[in-house]
């Protein structure tokens, strides 16, 4: 089945600092990869779709300048918070999908905390 | 804003229990997915079901759909203790836009 391997799974930085985290689909091209974040006992917010090749599209409220996202491959897409503060810690989780395919696969997801 | 809407937002049971979680929704879809959550956890795609479609089997999961009042629940037959997760329905939006309702935490107390 399709696989999509998110990392770090954890990870402890500064405030100030930036932080990336990867996603890759293992098996399968994704045309299209997803960024949510997801706060304690809450539901996941969606931040963000990139495709590959081209500019990410942001939900409305989403700081495009703090959060990048680049996708540059089929099979592989980074999220990067910028000067990270305490309140950017979250969950957050990376989804992949390809053309024609109903079903989304994600990430196991990245605990980030801004110390 | 959140596309579902869940309820409860937490049920508890005990095993071998069934457990049913409903969910509303707003848009025209094509169709509805079901995901758990396991604490800490990325999401497990459970089921799909699609708008022509009225209920859906996969094993001790019954999935049914009813887009006149645009809602869907979960059922879990003979619920065990690894059940307890949270669940998920999500609808898919413009632009492939796969998007949550709140969530129902599920505790099946051994």
């Amino acid at each position: 089945g399709a696989v999509v391997s998110q990392h770090p799974s954890r990870v402890i930085c500064k405030s100030g600092t930036s932080v990336k985290i990867e996603c890759r689909s293992l098996d399968f091209q994704a045309t299209t990869m997803f960024w949510y974040r997801q706060f304690p006992k809450q539901s996941l917010m969606l931040m963000a779709t990139s495709n590959e090749g081209s500019k990410a599209t942001y939900e409305q409220g989403v700081e495009k300048d703090k959060f990048l996202i680049n996708h540059a491959s089929l099979t592989l897409s980074t999220l990067t918070v910028t000067s990270a503060h305490p309140e950017d810690s979250s969950f957050y989780i990376c989804s992949a999908t390809r053309t024609g395919q109903d079903g989304y696969t994600f990430g196991s997801g990245t605990r980030l905390t801004v110390v | 804003s959140q596309q579902g809407q869940e309820d409860p937002q937490a049920l508890s049971i005990q095993e071998g229990e069934n457990a049913t979680m409903n969910c509303s929704y707003k848009t025209s879809i094509n169709n509805l997915q079901w995901y758990r959550q396991n604490s800490g956890r990325g999401l497990v795609h459970l089921i799909l079901i699609r708008s022509n479609e009225r209920e859906k089997h996969s094993g001790r999961l019954r999935v049914t759909l009813d887009t006149s009042k645009k809602s869907s629940s979960l059922l879990i037959t003979a619920s065990r203790a690894a059940d307890t997760a949270s669940y998920f329905c999500a609808t898919v939006l413009s632009g492939s836009r796969l998007t949550f309702g709140e969530g129902t935490q599920l505790t099946v107390n051994p």
